[in-house]
């Protein structure tokens, strides 16, 4: 069956460093989106990748969907206090299909 | 201001009761979800719905009932056979199945 993991589930990092939390996938999927959730908050929408091979940018926050549409990471540059949460990653595995989310990557940044 | 509406933030109830989780939008969304969250956990489907009178379970429906009489409400039953309710309950809704997913504040749900 389908299984997707979500790594890694911590990372703590300096403000400054960069950070990548990955979706790996046994199987294609259909599309993924990146959700950020502050700490005691909701989730909230970043970006949705459907192509293969797909690269988004916004700002400091990279997102790639893999060529063979079984991977995808979400870089950040230099992250700042601002960037602590969790992030999620949510994937259709056909079009039309729910959503089913990893467990997501909980990110600290010591100023 | 468009957007979800779920209440209360904080809902404390005794073992056995049964209890009602509300989610209202006024985004004109076709879909609507529901999703439980446990400390540290991602976030697990429990029912989706994607038009009016019409819903699906998600991966874990059992001790949990739904209605969707209306586009702008998806309300939430936790009944007594849901073995262990205390959670963090969140609404979404979306344009299309799927699409980008817009959260409610949530609900924590506390049986005692």
């Amino acid at each position: 069956g389908q299984q997707v993991m979500q790594i890694p589930q911590y990372q703590h990092v300096q403000e400054g460093e960069d950070f990548t939390t990955y979706c790996n996938s046994s199987t294609t999927l259909s599309n993924i989106q990146w959700y950020k959730q502050r700490p005691g908050g909701h989730p909230v929408f970043l970006i949705q990748l459907v192509k293969s091979g797909e690269v988004k940018k916004q700002k400091r926050l990279t997102f790639q969907f893999g060529e063979a549409k079984k991977n995808s990471s979400l870089h950040i540059t230099a992250t700042q206090t601002t960037d602590v949460g969790t992030y999620f990653c949510g994937w259709g595995e056909t079009s039309g299909s729910r959503l089913t989310f990893g467990e997501g990557t909980q990110l600290t940044v010591n100023p | 201001d468009g957007g979800i509406t779920q209440s209360p933030k904080y809902l404390f109830r005794k073992e056995g009761q049964n209890v009602t989780l509300s989610c209202e939008q006024n985004l004109n969304h076709d879909a609507m979800y529901w999703y439980r969250q446990d400390p540290g956990q991602g976030l697990r489907l429990i029912y989706y719905s994607q038009i009016v009178n019409d819903f699906q379970k998600g991966d874990i429906a059992e001790g949990y009932s739904v209605s969707r009489e209306k586009k702008e409400s998806f309300p939430l039953t936790v009944t007594s056979a849901q073995k262990n309710p205390t959670a963090f309950y969140l609404c979404a809704s979306s344009i299309l199945n799927p699409g980008e997913q817009f959260f409610g504040p949530g609900t924590r749900l506390t049986v005692l």
